[in-house]
């Protein structure tokens, strides 16, 4: 299977706790992107890389947030001092950087108690 | 400010007839549209896409239109059948001087009835 995949599926967390969620994107896809999506809404941008590089960040990532993608390869999303507002589907995507189409993963569902 | 709006929240037809679905956008940076299926507890699944330099793209039983002076796309599927049921999503993309973001509407649901 060559598609996106994302660890954990589901995650409960008590408030302040951290959270880490993983991303494996397509093998030969350079570019990878984290959405966040709530009850409702559609997928909403939170940051991309290109390669091991972090182009762009949304205003939606606080300061409590941090990803990463050391290699190029798969990425993490970290949430510090998790908040109730913070539950959510967080959803990974990934793409060539010669096409615009995105392929999504499963999301990793994120509930804060 | 939603850039991208589906007005539809859902939708309803009957197997073998013609789904559409509608969009509407506010920027006109964005050049590249794309819609997406969601089932239940999985992620987007891209189904069709259009750039601005076209108005209509086809890929088997979907089709998806663009009105770049009205700033709205419909997808259309024919006909239609109860796997189609799932939110479908549109999206745009600003492609030149950006990162291709994809900006997504709030979705519609299709349901497809036997």
């Amino acid at each position: 299977d060559t598609g996106v995949s994302q660890d954990p599926r589901h995650k409960i967390t008590k408030r302040g706790q951290n959270v880490t969620f993983r991303c494996d994107p397509i093998s030969e896809h350079n570019r990878l992107y984290w959405y966040r999506q709530t009850l409702g809404q559609g997928p909403e941008f939170l940051t991309y890389f290109q390669n091991e590089a972090q182009l762009e960040k949304s205003r939606l990532l606080s300061d409590r947030f941090s990803a990463e993608r050391p290699k190029g390869s798969f990425s993490t999303l970290e949430i510090q001092r998790t908040e109730q507002g913070d539950s959510a589907m967080y959803l990974c995507a990934s793409s060539l950087s010669v096409q615009y189409e995105q392929y999504f993963g499963p999301g990793t569902r994120l509930t804060v108690t | 400010d939603q850039q991208v709006k589906q007005n539809s929240p859902s939708l309803s037809v009957q197997e073998g007839r013609i789904s559409i679905l509608n969009c509407d956008y506010t920027n006109s940076m964005f050049d590249y549209f794309l819609w997406y299926k969601k089932y239940p507890a999985e992620g987007p699944t891209f189904l069709i896409s259009i750039s601005s330099i076209k108005d209509k793209n086809e890929d088997g039983r979907f089709t998806v239109f663009l009105n770049k002076s009205a700033k709205h796309l419909s997808l259309h599927i024919v006909p239609s059948q109860p796997g189609d049921s799932a939110v479908y999503f549109c999206a745009a993309a600003r492609t030149q001087g950006g990162s291709e973001k994809l900006v997504f509407g709030k979705g519609t649901k299709l349901t497809v009835n036997p």
